[in-house]
């Protein structure tokens, strides 16, 4: 079975920072891209950031950029999120997804949520 | 960035019903769109990928359509499971980005 979970959420205030992990298991992560997808209360879905399978280009959400960054460790089959300068419009719950081409982002996180607050 | 649109925000239907969403490019995406089904308090579960080919699992009940801009989801003989929020998604360039959603609830 595949499996993505996150963690590291947490309440923090404006200005801190925090780093999500999300522990894949079942499938070779070190073949596969991986995406950070993030939703406000009550909000839709916000694509964040994506990392290839290798780790080499990324890219971000103009939202995040230059406050979070995405990064992989293919050995411990863990994708992270550090995320810096927090404002209260990054409270969201934050998914990380797996894309498979051509099927896309086919497995999902559970989520973990994360509270900027004073 | 490529914005994407969906209509209707929010439809209401009946068990059986026939539903159909729109989703919109603002630029062309070819083929490059995915449709996911989310529930309160739950991860999206991707339904479609390449506009209109279904995830393994999912079931023949939801079709989708669509190249360019212009795209749809159908789901055919509503069911109670069937009640959620659907958003579309392109993937042609980056930022990928989610259409705002469709709520789908019951009449």
């Amino acid at each position: 079975q595949v499996y993505l979970v996150e963690s590291g959420g947490g309440v923090v205030q404006p200005g801190r920072s925090l780093r999500l992990s999300c522990a894949a298991s079942g499938f070779v992560f070190s073949s596969y891209g991986m995406h950070w997808v993030r939703q406000a209360p009550g909000k839709g879905l916000e694509w964040v950031a994506v990392i290839p399978f290798d780790g080499s280009d990324k890219y971000y959400a103009d939202s995040v950029k230059g406050r979070f960054t995405i990064s992989r460790d293919n050995y411990q089959n863990t994708l992270y999120l550090q995320m810096n300068s927090l404002r209260a419009e990054d409270t969201a719950v934050y998914y990380c997804a797996r894309v498979s081409m051509p099927y896309g982002l086919d497995v999902w996180g559970q989520g973990t949520t994360v509270t900027v607050s004073s | 960035d490529i914005q994407m649109t969906q209509s209707p925000a929010s439809l209401s239907a009946s068990v059986g019903d026939r539903v159909t969403i729109t989703c919109r490019a603002s630029q062309d995406i070819s083929n490059y769109l995915a449709w996911f089904q989310q529930k309160p308090g739950k991860a999206p579960k991707s339904l479609i990928y390449d506009a209109s080919s279904l995830q393994t699992g999912v079931p023949s009940k939801f079709s989708g359509s669509g190249s360019g801009t212009d795209f749809t989801l159908t789901i055919n003989i509503l069911q109670p499971e069937d009640f959620a929020t659907y958003y579309c998604q392109q993937y042609k360039s980056y930022p990928f980005t989610f259409g705002p959603g469709t709520k789908v609830d019951i009449k």
